[in-house]
């Protein structure tokens, strides 16, 4: 079953410095996403991407955050100065489009 | 923007027994209603969604029911088993245009089946 991948599983920075978290969707989909969960909180939406530009963001997806898909494959999304409330897990997804959201495993950010 | 209320927090239930969770939301242009299953460590897993056009659906032991003029939406799960225990999401979309992946997320319900 085609599945949405991401890299890092878990990776722990000190504030201030660039993250790049990456996602590679599944192969068909045209539409990409980025979700956040702080520990214990629900599931946000960060921004949506479709047609090689954001398609719809939140209030929390500020000037720090940025997404890119750089190649055919890959999904990325980079926070260039981290902060302390930056720490949670990220999730990518994608669809098809009038379909289910396929969600990945998730990676966690640990900012110290 | 859409507010998502999902009751109750936890839930425990004996194996067999049946677990219901409720959602309400806000605003009346939504139209899809996913609900989310998420293991530990995983992402979450679409289990059963919902468009606004239909009052009931069933998929074998899991059946969601919607009510558009009350704003609320159930999960229903029947002869829980204890592979059943994870932590169950609803969400709300207005599906249309570019909106569609936008999804706001209940604050999920910790469902705990004991043998």
């Amino acid at each position: 079953e085609p599945e949405v991948t991401q890299t890092p599983s878990h990776q722990v920075t000190q504030m201030g410095q660039e993250v790049i978290l990456r996602c590679v969707p599944i192969s068909n989909h045209l539409y990409f996403y980025w979700y956040r969960q702080i520990l214990g909180q629900k599931v946000e939406f960060l921004v949506s991407f479709y047609n090689n530009e954001i398609s719809e963001k939140s209030e929390i997806f500020d000037d720090q955050f940025s997404v890119e898909r750089p190649d055919g494959s890959n999904f990325t999304l980079k926070i260039r100065s981290t902060k302390l409330e930056d720490s949670a897990m990220y999730f990518c997804a994608s669809s098809e489009g009038w379909g289910e959201l396929f969600f990945g495993e998730g990676s966690r950010l640990t900012v110290l | 923007g859409e507010n998502v209320e999902q009751h109750p927090s936890t839930l425990s239930v004996q194996e067999g027994d049946s677990a219901v969770i409720k959602c309400t939301y806000s605003d009346s242009a939504s139209n899809y209603f996913p609900w989310y299953k998420q293991e530990l460590g995983k992402g979450p897993q679409l289990i059963i969604d919902i468009r606004s056009n239909v009052g009931e659906k069933k998929d074998q032991r899991i059946a969601v029911t919607l009510n558009k003029t009350a704003k609320h939406f159930s999960l229903h799960i029947t002869e829980t088993q204890p592979e059943d225990s994870a932590v169950y999401f609803c969400a709300v979309s207005n599906a249309g245009g570019t909106s569609y992946g936008k999804l706001t997320f209940g604050q999920g319900t910790i469902l705990t089946v004991h043998p």
